[in-house]
């Protein structure tokens, strides 16, 4: 079945930059999604890429994928305190709606 | 605003009670899940409904019974949990079709303590 593998914990220092790592499985996975959840609130989309992708910049944030190694990463440049949350990797299979979720890394920015 | 609304955002039970959750979608969609977040573990897809009909049971067990009654509503009814079910439920909602990015929206998610 799927797997999406995430670090539990990362702690970084405000204003240097996050870098959060997902490794998935399913090697038709079409789209890779990063989900923010801050305390008390649901999952909200920061950002996706394509498949065919290997890299997207919004911003402050960079998504790099590595299709052959099945690894997807997160930077987040000049890190504040308010991007202290748990960040979650997702993979969608193509045709599928369904997504599936890592553990979720819990990003602690040190002022 | 979230769009998509969880009522309660708490709720401890015991294991004899029967209770239900709420969700609500104001974002016009056609399809709603929901995923249960424990600590230190991955998101687990729990149901998924595609207008209104049942299309993913994902292994769950019968004491959580949802019921989809149109495409903003969405409930997860409760009966006889036990302490290993405390978790945060969280409902969400995307338009259905293959061809655009499955962007899910989700609600706040309700607290669930069984005692």
């Amino acid at each position: 079945g799927e797997d999406v593998e995430q670090s539990l914990f990362l702690s970084v220092r405000e204003g240097d930059s996050s870098v959060i790592n997902c490794t998935y499985t399913d090697s038709s996975s079409t789209y890779l999604y990063w989900y923010k959840q801050e305390p008390g609130a649901g999952l909200q989309l920061l950002t996706y890429i394509f498949s065919n992708m290997d890299m997207k910049q919004d911003q402050r944030l960079t998504v790099l994928l590595n299709k052959k190694d099945k690894h997807l990463s997160l930077r987040i440049a000049d890190t504040q305190t308010g991007d202290s949350a748990i960040y979650f990797c997702a993979e969608r299979q193509t045709g599928a709606n369904n997504l599936f979720f890592g553990t979720g890394t819990r990003l602690t920015v040190i002022p | 605003e979230t769009g998509v609304t969880q009522t309660p955002r708490h709720l401890v039970m015991g294991m004899t009670n029967k209770k239900s959750l709420k969700c609500e979608q104001h974002l016009g969609h056609n399809a709603m899940y929901w995923y249960k977040q424990s600590a230190k573990k991955p998101l687990e897809l729990m149901f998924v409904y595609n207008f209104k009909e049942q299309t993913e049971n994902n292994s769950v067990p019968s004491r959580f019974s949802p019921e989809c009654p149109n495409s903003s509503h969405l409930f997860l009814h409760l009966h006889t949990l036990q302490p290993e079910d405390s978790a945060l439920y969280l409902c969400a909602s995307s338009h259905w079709t293959g061809g655009n990015t499955g962007e899910l929206f989700f609600g706040e998610g309700s607290r669930l303590t069984v005692l």
